[in-house]
């Protein structure tokens, strides 16, 4: 069975800093990773994604994530954070064959502060 | 905007009510998925359609039922509503045949039980 881990409900970090939210993953196989990003009243936005090659994996708005299987973590990274980087988190595997409905993680809430 | 439409935005009934939701997906997009966001069980995998056939089930209640069409809109139905049927219900599309793995996301429907 597929499952993940956001250990941290809640992330706080100053504008300008490096920002990180983790996420460890349980699955069969190789894993498709996925992060998106919910801001308030919106849908899931696409962030980034790991499939294959290279482990650091760059997305949208500056973010990266690097996949280190002997770990099973897919955290999310970025250099120096924005307050409009405050939102909510969710990462989520798939597996590589059969069905390719994701299965999300609980959400880490990013707060960006000035 | 992820090209991927729900309606209505925010419904609000009475328990033992029916429901519908309604999603398109982005153009060209033959796979809808319906996930299901609440507070105590974060964003849930409900069921997946390809092409008008139901290709995965997830955490989806006897009481909740949904179909795509042919013109490949889908429908989420909900019946004998309950207190905790109301979350934000999400609908995803992708197109698996052109290789590409991440899910566009709808705004989603909220929908309160009363």
């Amino acid at each position: 069975a597929q499952s993940v881990a956001q250990p941290e409900d809640q992330v706080n970090v100053a504008e300008g800093n490096p920002l990180t939210v983790k996420c460890t993953y349980s699955v069969s196989g190789n894993p498709y990773l996925f992060w998106y990003v919910q801001y308030p009243n919106r849908g899931l936005q696409f962030l980034l994604k790991y499939i294959t090659g290279d482990n650091l994996v760059k997305g949208s708005y500056g973010f990266e994530a690097e996949f280190n299987k002997s770990q099973t973590s897919f955290h999310l990274k970025k250099p120096s954070a924005l307050v409009s980087d405050s939102a909510l988190y969710f990462c989520a595997v798939r597996v590589r064959t059969g069905a390719n409905n994701l299965f999300f993680g609980t959400g880490t809430r990013l707060t960006v502060i000035p | 905007d992820s090209g991927v439409t729900q309606t209505p935005k925010h419904l609000i009934t009475a328990t033992g009510q029916r429901v519908t939701l309604r999603c398109s997906p982005r153009s060209g997009d033959l796979s809808v998925y319906w996930y299901q966001q609440s507070l105590d069980q974060g964003l849930q995998f409900l069921i997946q359609y390809y092409n008008g056939e139901e290709r995965a089930k997830g955490n989806i209640l006897e009481r909740f039922s949904a179909q795509q069409f042919p013109d490949l809109h889908s429908e989420l139905n909900l019946s004998s509503l309950e207190l905790g049927d109301s979350a934000l219900y999400f609908c995803a599309s992708s197109d698996p045949g052109t290789g590409s793995d991440e899910q566009f996301f709808g705004p989603g429907t909220r929908l309160t039980v009363l």
